[in-house]
């Protein structure tokens, strides 16, 4: 079945630093989306990419949509405390009756150090 | 608009026991599913539904029955709790009327510990 692979599953920054989470699946994509998950939250829906080499800017957070659509990355520039959280990427389900259900990358855990 | 409701919040079962978990959502979505979340595993698909009626498992469905009745309801039950179901569940909801599909909206989750 499809995988959706996320890494890496931590990641520390001091407070201005940037970072990266980047998210491979086994087959293309026709979409794939990000979410954000707070601590002691639930997963928010960030944004969907579905054009290959597609990027998106949302103020600090860059998206990006592999050429061959079975990649993507998130970039935040110079983070804040307020970026505190798990980074999801989320992949659709294959085939058949299957439309809309996702599958979720393992996260990557984001620690901002003030 | 309430959006996704979860209930309860938090659940102590014991091994053996039987328990469902409530999810409305009162968007008028056509898709509904539920998650668990365990740490370093993110969000595995347990069932879901596309629309009243019809239901379908997903990754890790053993253990758990799911119906749809309503287009708002989307109930979860444990058949018997075992310690491997201790997790946080999310059910979650789209409209998704295509394969490019539709964002997620989550409900705010039920933490369930089985002893």
């Amino acid at each position: 079945g499809q995988q959706v692979m996320q890494i890496p599953q931590y990641q520390h920054v001091q407070e201005g630093e940037d970072f990266t989470t980047y998210c491979n699946s086994s087959t293309t994509l026709s979409n794939i989306q990000w979410y954000k998950q707070r601590p002691g939250g639930h997963p928010v829906f960030l944004i969907q990419l579905v054009k290959s080499g597609e990027v998106k800017k949302q103020k600090r957070l860059t998206f990006q949509f592999g050429e061959a659509k079975k990649n993507s990355s998130l970039h935040i520039t110079a983070t804040q405390t307020t970026d505190v959280g798990t980074y999801f990427c989320a992949g659709p389900g294959a085939g058949g009756t299957s439309y809309g259900k996702l599958t979720f990358g393992q996260g990557t855990i984001l620690t901002v150090h003030p | 608009n309430a959006g996704v409701t979860q209930t309860p919040k938090f659940q102590v079962l014991k091994t053996g026991q039987s328990m469902t978990l409530q999810c409305a959502q009162d968007m008028n979505h056509e898709y509904m599913s539920w998650y668990r979340q365990d740490p370093g595993m993110g969000l595995r698909l347990i069932h879901y539904s596309v629309g009243a009626g019809i239901t379908d498992q997903g990754e890790v469905p053993n253990g758990y029955n799911v119906s749809r009745s309503t287009t708002e309801d989307f109930p979860l039950r444990l058949l018997s709790a075992a310690p491997s179901q201790t997790s946080v569940y999310f059910c979650a909801s789209s409209w998704s009327r295509d394969r490019v599909g539709s964002p997620l909206h989550f409900g705010n989750g039920t933490r369930l510990t089985v002893t």
